[in-house]
């Protein structure tokens, strides 16, 4: 049972425009929603986070959205750049869980110049 | 800061084989994990430590073993590697309550059981 869920495996964006990922989740408790990104050979590095008290944060180019009652979440890249061609990995914790990571299945990204 | 280092990059096994994977971080955090990736997959927890002295199952615990016998140092091993166990380990790090929820992670040991 895929308690989260990233439906797209990979996207293809120009440069310049806007890179939107998408990750649903179905477990309501948890409280933090992650976007980790991975380069080939190395290991995930953490983008941004929201809150799930929150439905916007918001930090230079990247944002995420949060859609409690939809249950998804979205990361905007704006504008998107080559160097942002990596998978982009989607993660959720819970307080009371040693704050584990749940991770979606991941998108690959590519930003044609 | 070196943040979290694994040892080693890359090793070749044969079926029922052992080894220990090192995880390193000079960070002083108190949680620690271990994950591994598999194609078309995201991380999967196999085992956690939420302090020295202290380790719990993941979601993919078998076959694996850990130790946490330093804050600094957590350690995981395989007692008799499977093909099945082929996979990209990373270990991550973090405090309790971290401001935005992130872990952070080591650059991962690739494992090939033959």
């Amino acid at each position: 049972d895929q308690q989260v869920k990233q439906n797209s495996p990979s996207l293809s964006v120009q440069e310049g425009r806007i890179s939107i990922l998408n990750c649903d989740y179905t477990n309501s408790m948890f409280d933090y929603f992650l976007w980790y990104k991975k380069y080939p050979a190395e290991g995930p590095t953490f983008l941004i986070s929201i809150s799930s008290i929150k439905d916007k944060n918001e930090d230079g180019r990247f944002t995420v959205f949060l859609n409690k009652s939809a249950k998804h979440l979205s990361l905007h890249i704006v504008p998107s750049q080559p160097g942002d061609s990596a998978v982009y990995f989607c993660a959720a914790t819970t307080s009371g869980s040693a704050r584990q990571l749940t991770f979606g299945s991941g998108t690959q990204l590519t930003v044609l110049p | 800061n070196a943040g979290v280092t694994q040892t080693p990059k890359f090793r070749v096994l044969k079926t029922g084989q052992s080894m220990t994977l090192l995880c390193a971080q000079d960070m002083n955090h108190e949680y620690m994990y271990w994950y591994r990736q598999d194609p078309g997959m995201g991380l999967r927890l196999i085992h956690y430590s939420v302090g020295e002295g202290t380790t719990a199952k993941g979601e993919v615990p078998d076959g694996y073993n850990v130790s946490r016998l330093k804050k600094q140092n957590f350690l995981l091993g395989l007692e008799s590697a499977a093909p099945s166990q082929t996979s990209v380990y990373f270990c991550a790090s973090t405090l309790p309550s971290p401001p935005r929820g992130e872990q952070f992670f080591g650059p991962g040991t690739r494992l090939t059981v033959l």
